[in-house]
């Protein structure tokens, strides 16, 4: 069945740092793509909508020149954490809509989630 | 602002219950509500989807019933197995691909 690919699955690296992560449909069209943040023990938090082809838009409180998002085809989708600090450190997840899907029992796709730790 | 919370928000029960987990929303106006289940350190699996016009879904051991007009949500998972321990969420959809996610129940099932 479609599902969508997360790249990459876990990310150590120093402060300072930019890290892209890939959030990838592998067999449907995904125009509308959502990045969700996770700290430890507490829910997913929506990040931002990536739009295919134009801006993305992002939640109250997350800061747009710290987290770039580009959706530059209908089957990709990147988040980058620019100048990464400690405290963002987390666990990032995306997820895809399959319009085919919508009146289904699961209209969206969940990538594996990336773990971010900065030192 | 849509707030979504879910009680308990851990439990721990021996082999063979039955649960009961609750989910509470504060704007009724949503398209559906899911539930999810994470693994730790993992991605998420949709369990159950329950359109705004449902009153419940099954699947298997777990039911999931939607009260929009109150707000409210239950899943219940019959006959509890210890690889039923896991975080279940559960989700509104404000719009159509939106989801917003509740606070989550950690259940721990032990044999």
């Amino acid at each position: 069945g479609a599902v969508v690919s997360q790249h990459p699955s876990w990310v150590i690296c120093k402060s300072g740092t930019s890290v892209k992560i890939e959030c990838r449909s592998l067999d449907f069209q995904a125009t509308t793509m959502f990045w969700y943040r996770q700290f430890p023990k507490q829910s997913l938090m929506l990040m931002a909508t990536s739009n295919e082809g134009s801006k993305a838009t992002y939640e109250q409180g997350v800061e747009k020149d710290k987290f770039l998002i580009n959706h530059a085809s209908l089957t990709l989708s990147t988040l980058t954490v620019t100048s990464a600090h400690p405290e963002d450190s987390s666990f990032y997840i995306c997820s895809a809509p399959d319009r085919g899907l919508r009146f289904s029992n699961q209209p969206q796709h969940f990538g594996d989630g990336t773990r971010l730790s900065i030192l | 602002k849509q707030e979504v919370t879910q009680i308990p928000a851990a439990l721990s029960v021996p082999e063979g219950e039955n649960l009961v987990l609750n989910c509470s929303f504060t704007d009724s106006a949503i398209y559906n509500l899911q539930w999810f289940r994470q693994d730790p350190g993992k991605g998420l699996t949709s369990l159950l989807l329950i359109q705004s016009s449902q009153r419940e879904q099954t699947s298997g051991r777990l039911n999931a019933s939607l009260d929009k007009s109150s707000g409210r949500s239950t899943l219940y998972i019959a006959a509890s197995q210890p690889g039923d321990s896991a975080t279940y969420l559960c989700a509104v959809s404000p719009s159509t691909d939106k989801l917003i996610f509740g606070t989550g129940t950690r259940l721990q099932v032990f044999p």
